[in-house]
């Protein structure tokens, strides 16, 4: 039963690079989250999905793009990489929005 | 922007001893949750405490929450250099928008 799995892991990019961070649960949960961690910003939300089918905008959504392809899988694109986007981003998921939430264990992204 | 604000930013002590941590948010909330991350992982879930609560406990965890203060506390009870982590608390608002982390403080427990 792995939870919250991301890949990958770590990633370094060159400015302008395209990439995709993937972020799959297996614990039935309606919603799912994308968080970037920042050292001394704490976690701030980028985008989440309520509910399959539903994405929604969150604090720091500029130069982001999601996709939740299922129940399962919550995506998030990156499509013209900038150095402002070197960061620790974690997916994370609850049943219902505002419940516990489980996170998984995160990816390193460098943008140089 | 972000709700929680947490108290100290860092705070450093002995093994055994007791370890309180604050956290104060501007809005209504439904809900605040606490949640500690170790080094290099991703973080995991303390403690919840909803809006008509004042204290919960949960092995040696107390929170306590004053709603009139918007503020909560966290209590780490006979802390143990395994406790070495930082702690974030998150608030539900009313609004049911998904939850808003504060920027954490970090805790050394040094054996």
């Amino acid at each position: 039963n792995a939870g919250v799995t991301q890949t990958p892991k770590f990633q370094v990019l060159k400015t302008g690079q395209s990439m995709t961070l993937q972020c799959a649960q297996d614990m039935n949960h309606n919603s799912m989250y994308w968080y970037r961690q920042d050292p001394g910003m704490g976690l701030r939300l980028i985008y989440y999905s309520a509910s399959e089918g539903t994405t929604d905008k969150g604090e720091v959504p500029n130069g982001y793009n999601v996709s939740r392809l299922n129940k399962r899988e919550f995506s998030l694109r990156l499509e013209s990489a900038a150095p402002s986007q070197t960061s620790v981003y974690f997916c994370a998921t609850d049943r219902y929005s505002g419940n516990t939430i489980y996170f998984g264990e995160g990816s390193w992204l460098t943008v140089v | 922007s972000q709700q929680g604000e947490e108290d100290p930013q860092a705070l450093s002590i002995q093994e055994g001893e007791n370890a309180t941590m604050n956290c104060s948010y501007k809005t209504s909330i439904n809900n605040l949750q606490w949640y500690r991350q170790n080094s290099g992982r991703g973080l995991v879930h303390l403690i919840l405490i909803r809006s008509n609560e004042r204290e919960k406990h949960s092995g040696r965890l107390r929170v306590t929450l004053d709603t009139s203060k918007k503020s909560s506390s966290l209590l780490i009870t006979a802390s143990r250099a395994a406790d070495t982590a930082s702690y974030f608390c998150a608030t539900l608002n009313s609004g049911n928008t998904p939850l808003v982390f504060g920027k954490g403080t970090r805790l050394s427990v040094i054996a």
